[in-house]
């Protein structure tokens, strides 16, 4: 089974400052998807950004970025220019074929952007 | 395209009554997912459908829980004889292009 890991509980930015979000997960798989939702407090899922793992070029959405290490099995989250709405909940989360695309969540990394 | 929608998005119960929720997934999509989400946690897969058909159920989805999509439509969660344990947010999500699921604003259940 895969397993999604985010070691970060809570981070802290000050506004306009730059910030990572660390994510490692555990696959056998070659071909799978990688992802990165944002939660806002009493708000819904939505998605940040996505990732095939077949494509070696980092995925890139306007502030935010990743950082794709396929050998590490590495997939961390970049987030420039941070602003007061980017403060959510961050969930990492895996998807293969395999498991009916069906997403594989880590324990979500809680980010506070501070004026 | 409006959105994956959710009903009702809370839910008061006392234990051991029944409850049900209803999805209704982006139109076009033909999966539509099935999760639950503790406080501080990640959400956690129950079931999926590709149409009508259930395809997949987790271990967590014990014999108090059945999932329903008729026609292809909508979906519907029925969680029978509820426990304090069964208090969670439900989402729901549709897979649309890209392999990208797309999801609902959730039913959070609350069993006194």
């Amino acid at each position: 089974a895969q397993t999604v890991t985010q070691s970060q509980p809570e981070m802290s930015v000050q506004e306009a400052e730059t910030v990572t979000l660390s994510c490692t997960y555990d696959t056998s798989e070659s071909n799978y998807y990688l992802f990165w939702y944002k939660q806002p407090p009493s708000r819904q899922m939505i998605l940040v950004i996505r990732q095939e793992a077949y494509k070696q070029q980092n995925a890139t959405e306007n502030r935010f970025s990743v950082n794709f290490q396929k050998a590490a099995k590495s997939f961390s989250l970049k987030i420039s220019d941070s602003q007061l709405g980017d403060t959510a909940m961050y969930f990492c989360a895996f998807m293969n074929s395999n498991s009916g695309y069906a997403l594989n969540f880590g324990k979500g990394t809680s980010l506070l952007v501070t004026p | 395209d409006t959105g994956v929608s959710q009903d009702p998005r809370h839910k008061i119960t006392k234990r051991g009554q029944n409850v049900t929720f209803r999805c209704d997934p982006i139109s076009e999509h033909n999966r539509l997912y099935w999760y639950r989400q503790t406080l501080g946690q990640g959400p956690e897969f129950l079931t999926y459908f590709q149409n009508e058909a259930q395809l997949e159920k987790s271990r967590l989805l014990s014999d108090r829980f059945s999932a329903e999509r008729p026609k292809g439509s909508f979906s519907t969660l029925e969680i029978q004889r509820t426990e304090q344990g069964d208090s969670a947010m439900y989402l729901c999500a549709s897979l649309g292009s890209g392999e990208t699921q797309y999801f609902g604003p959730g039913t959070r259940l609350l069993v006194l």
